[in-house]
């Protein structure tokens, strides 16, 4: 089984700064990764998502995010944030496991953006 | 088009009684998927449909929580005898199919509160 690490529970950041939040995993068999947002009393939405190819993934709204196999990591980035980007954003694992591909999620991350 | 759907939106009980947890999932997606999300911890994996049948169980935390999907569209989720531990937001999400390439889209959720 997987398991999803994302180190920052917290993010505090400046308006226009750049950001970047963690997301590592543990094994890198046949692994999809994806990153998920969650604003304020709404569900989960897609931000991006990596299948193969080209290991650096853009997504919605600005962000982007590096797969890293030798690292096991999936870290996301944002040159420079909005105040609209303060959400709650979930790294999300999946590895085939008993004839279905399961999602591992990381206990999420707050970012706050502040004017 | 309509995406996933959960109902109802809070629910508020008291221990020991039973609750239903409706999900609508998007038209024409075969796999349904619920979650569970703690206060501070990430999602956790409650159960899966392919179509109707559930391949697999295994993250229902005890036998007081069953769940069955009709028709191969609306699911419930029933938990019996609940306790406060169960309060939780429980989010419903479906995919197209069950390959792990596939994004999953989520409902609101259903916020719990076992008084």
């Amino acid at each position: 089984a997987q398991s999803v690490t994302q180190l920052d529970s917290q993010v505090p950041v400046f308006e226009e700064a750049p950001v970047e939040l963690r997301c590592n995993y543990s094994s890198s068999v046949s692994v999809y990764l994806f990153w998920y947002v969650q604003y304020p009393n709404q569900g989960l939405q897609l931000l991006l998502k990596y299948l193969s190819g080209s290991t650096l993934v853009k997504g919605i709204n600005g962000f982007e995010a590096e797969f890293n196999k030798s690292q096991t990591s999936f870290h996301l980035r944002k040159p420079s944030v909005h105040i609209s980007d303060t959400a709650e954003y979930f790294c999300a694992v999946s590895d085939r496991w008993n004839n279905f591909n399961k999602f591992y999620f990381g206990s999420g991350t707050k970012l706050n953006v502040k004017p | 088009g309509a995406g996933v759907s959960q109902s109802p939106s809070n629910k508020v009980t008291e221990k020991g009684k039973d609750v239903e947890l409706r999900c609508d999932p998007i038209s024409g997606h075969t796999a349904l998927y619920w979650y569970r999300q703690s206060l501070g911890q990430g999602l956790e994996f409650l159960i899966y449909f392919q179509g109707n049948s559930a391949p697999d169980k295994s993250g229902l935390p005890s036998d007081r929580f069953s769940a069955e999907r009709t028709g191969g569209s609306v699911s419930t989720l029933t938990i019996q005898r609940t306790q406060q531990e169960d309060s939780a937001v429980y989010l419903c999400a479906s995919s197209l199919t069950s390959g792990g390439h596939n994004e999953q889209f989520f409902g609101p959720g259903t916020r719990l509160t076992v008084l």
